[in-house]
């Protein structure tokens, strides 16, 4: 069955470091995002991505966040400046289109900790 | 304004009780969406079921049912015979129907820890 992937599954960095996460959605579909949960905590939205531009972003995507589709493949979340708050577990997801009712497909996530 | 409120934070079961959790959502939508995912000790989260604000009708897949209840804004989920296999967090989300187009997000429940013990 296709599967979101994402890489790394752990990363531990120094704050002030830059750190790229990076993810394979489902080859067909058309719309990526990224969700973000600090542990213990509940999923929350970041930013969605359709058509090589951002379609929706959270207050939480401040001018730190990036996301940028460099090739047919990869989706990838850059934070330019880490801070202690940004630990949490990454989660990018992806669906066929952007219709409310389509089904979101998350990746295993990629736990990222600020040090 | 869109919210989904799990009120259990944590339940604790023996294997083969049967459990519900509790979903209760608010949205001024006539056309929403709502979702449960699990997910499991390793971190990953799974889709379990869709349901459009449109279909009341209940739904069972194995031992798994979902109770959809407009009137009161709930959807809960049942798990029956419950398994040690079973333990995890299960969140509640929600999508409202009059973001269509580029503009779709879930909006998501706190969770509910679910520990089902041999």
């Amino acid at each position: 069955e296709p599967e979101v992937t994402q890489t790394p599954s752990h990363q531990v960095t120094q704050m002030g470091q830059e750190v790229i996460l990076r993810c394979v959605p489902i080859s067909n579909h058309l719309y990526f995002y990224w969700y973000r949960q600090i542990l213990g905590q509940k999923v929350e939205f970041l930013v969605s991505f359709y058509n090589n531009e951002i379609s929706e972003k959270s207050e939480i995507f401040d001018d730190q966040f990036s996301v940028e589709r460099p090739d047919g493949s990869n989706f990838t979340l850059k934070i330019r400046s880490t801070k202690l708050e940004d630990s949490a577990m990454y989660f990018c997801a992806s669906s066929t289109t952007a219709n409310s009712g389509n089904t979101i497909y998350f990746g295993e996530g990629s736990w990222l900790t600020v040090v | 304004a869109q919210k989904v409120t799990q009120a259990q934070t944590e339940i604790s079961v023996v294997e083969k009780e049967d459990v519900t959790l509790d979903c209760v959502y608010e949205t001024r939508d006539t056309t929403y969406y709502l979702f449960w995912y699990k997910q499991p000790p390793s971190g990953e989260l799974v889709f379990l079921i869709r349901r459009n604000s449109f279909d009341e009708q209940n739904e069972i897949s194995g031992r798994y049912s979902w109770n959809f209840q407009k009137s009161t804004s709930s959807f809960n989920f049942t798990i029956t015979a419950s398994q040690v296999v079973d333990s995890a967090v299960y969140f509640c989300a929600l999508s409202e129907g009059s973001n269509a187009g580029n503009n779709r997000k879930l909006i998501w429940g706190l969770g509910t820890s679910l520990a089902v013990n041999p």
